[in-house]
């Protein structure tokens, strides 16, 4: 069965500062999906980053980056000198390849930056 | 904006009431998901469909029920509805155009909140 483990339940930070979301996932498969997903206040969710399980190349867009580890089983995300419009809960989410690509989801980070 | 619309934005109703949830896709996306995120439970699929075909069920009540129309919007059918049953009720969709899922980026609506009184 499919599993995402978020263990971070909140975080709180200063404004500035760096903040890295962990996401542990387990899966049988060989080809999957990994995402990550903000939820503002607002409600709506918000889609940041999809990355294949063999595409293991870390990625860069702005402040956000995301690091994905095959061998510890880990797609962690890295907010760059965070900013308050970055609160938020982030959701790390899990699809396998084909067939039904339902998402299982983490339960979410909420992270709080504050001025 | 996805571009995945959902309506009623919110709903109160009664127990042992049915209510009906509405979603649009984006443009040209053929898959369309439903979720459930409530507090205990937290974000949960029910449901896919694509192009008018049910392709898979999670953990979706038998009071559930959902369908996708030739036009490719959806409704989420919720019957007998009980306390727990409030909720935030997300659609998605994705384009997925071959049903393989290589393009599968879900992009979801605004959710609707549904609160059972």
């Amino acid at each position: 069965a499919q599993k995402v483990t978020q263990a971070q339940t909140e975080i709180s930070v200063v404004e500035k500062e760096d903040v890295t979301l962990d996401c542990v996932y387990e899966t049988r498969d060989t080809t999957y999906y990994l995402f990550w997903y903000k939820q503002p206040p607002s409600g709506e969710l918000v889609f940041l980053i999809r990355r294949n399980s063999f595409d293991e190349q870390n990625e860069i867009s702005g402040r956000y980056s995301w690091n994905f580890q095959k061998s510890t089983s880990s797609f962690n995300f890295t907010i760059t000198a965070s900013q308050v419009v970055d609160s938020a809960v982030y959701f790390c989410a899990l699809s396998e390849a084909g067939g039904a690509q339902k998402l299982v989801f983490g339960q979410g980070t909420r992270l709080t930056i504050n001025p | 904006d996805s571009g995945v619309t959902q309506t009623p934005k919110h709903l109160i109703t009664a127990t042992g009431q049915r209510v009906t949830l509405r979603c649009s896709p984006r443009s040209g996306d053929l898959s369309v998901y439903w979720y459930q995120q409530s507090l205990d439970q937290g974000l949960q699929f029910l449901i896919q469909y694509y192009n008018g075909e049910e392709r898979a069920k999670g953990n979706i009540l038998e009071r559930f029920s959902a369908q996708q129309f030739p036009d490719l919007h959806s409704e989420l059918n919720l019957s007998s509805l009980e306390l727990g049953d409030s909720a935030l009720y997300f659609c998605a969709s994705s384009v997925d155009p071959l049903g393989r899922g290589e393009l599968n980026e879900q992009f979801f609506g605004p959710g609707t909140r549904l609160t059972v009184l």
